[in-house]
């Protein structure tokens, strides 16, 4: 099975600011990589697929990047509504795991 | 505009069974894959069982095998989990995700879950 890791698991961060999750795969999964946002009480949402791609809708300050087994998510000026917990996936094998989730609150 | 709405949960007693639905609308079902999440109070997500669009194909979390059967009626555009055997552990709010176009294996749409809670 591949494990998932994402760090850091919480980060306090201003309004305005560029943050930066990692996720890391326990072996290579080529770039499928799936980023969610979760507000609490609501159900996941999905960012970005295919490490980079970002899905129709979803604001351009989020971006990724990343390859083999590293990958990055970027939010370029946080804003008061991204508070709130990503969660990195992998779809490249059978079971598709997630992160553990990073914790993004107001500092 | 897809739509996801999860139904069935509720308390049962360890060992019990319980039958979670997922109605759907807004896309052509049978096109799809459909899964199911779970998430336990407090805790991340977990992937739990994927279905293949014409049902021929499922996959299932080592965690639920043997436990868990995942299925679909195409014809009324509605998932199914049937859930045997709970434990304590199976306690979650349970989702079921729809399949992105270009890969059955993460998630572009999601209902709001619906909550197991196994107790006795």
């Amino acid at each position: 099975d591949i494990q998932m890791t994402q760090s850091p698991s919480s980060l306090s961060a201003s309004v305005g600011d560029r943050v930066t999750i990692t996720c890391r795969a326990s072996q290579g999964i080529t770039n499928s990589l799936a980023w969610y946002q979760q507000k609490p009480g609501k159900a996941p949402k999905l960012l970005l697929y295919a490490a980079s791609r970002l899905e129709s809708g979803v604001p351009s300050r989020f971006s990724g990047s990343g390859s083999g087994t590293d990958y990055t998510l970027t939010i370029s000026s946080l804003q008061p509504e991204d508070f709130a917990t990503y969660y990195c996936q992998q779809s490249y094998s059978n079971p598709f795991t997630f992160g553990p989730g990073t914790k993004v609150d107001i500092k | 505009e897809v739509e996801l709405l999860e139904s069935g949960g509720g308390s049962v007693q360890p060992g019990g069974s319980l039958r979670l639905s997922c109605a759907a609308s807004g896309f052509t079902f049978s096109s799809y894959a459909m899964s199911w999440v779970r998430q336990a109070p407090g805790k991340g997500l977990e992937w739990v069982s994927t279905i293949s669009g014409s049902g021929g194909d499922t996959y299932y979390a080592d965690s639920v095998k043997g436990r868990f059967t995942i299925s679909r009626d195409n014809s009324k555009n509605t998932l199914y989990l049937q859930m045997n055997s709970l434990r304590a552990e199976d306690t979650a709010i349970y989702y079921c995700p729809k399949g992105a176009y270009n890969s059955p294996y993460f998630f572009d749409h999601w209902g709001q879950g619906t909550l197991v809670t196994v107790s006795s």
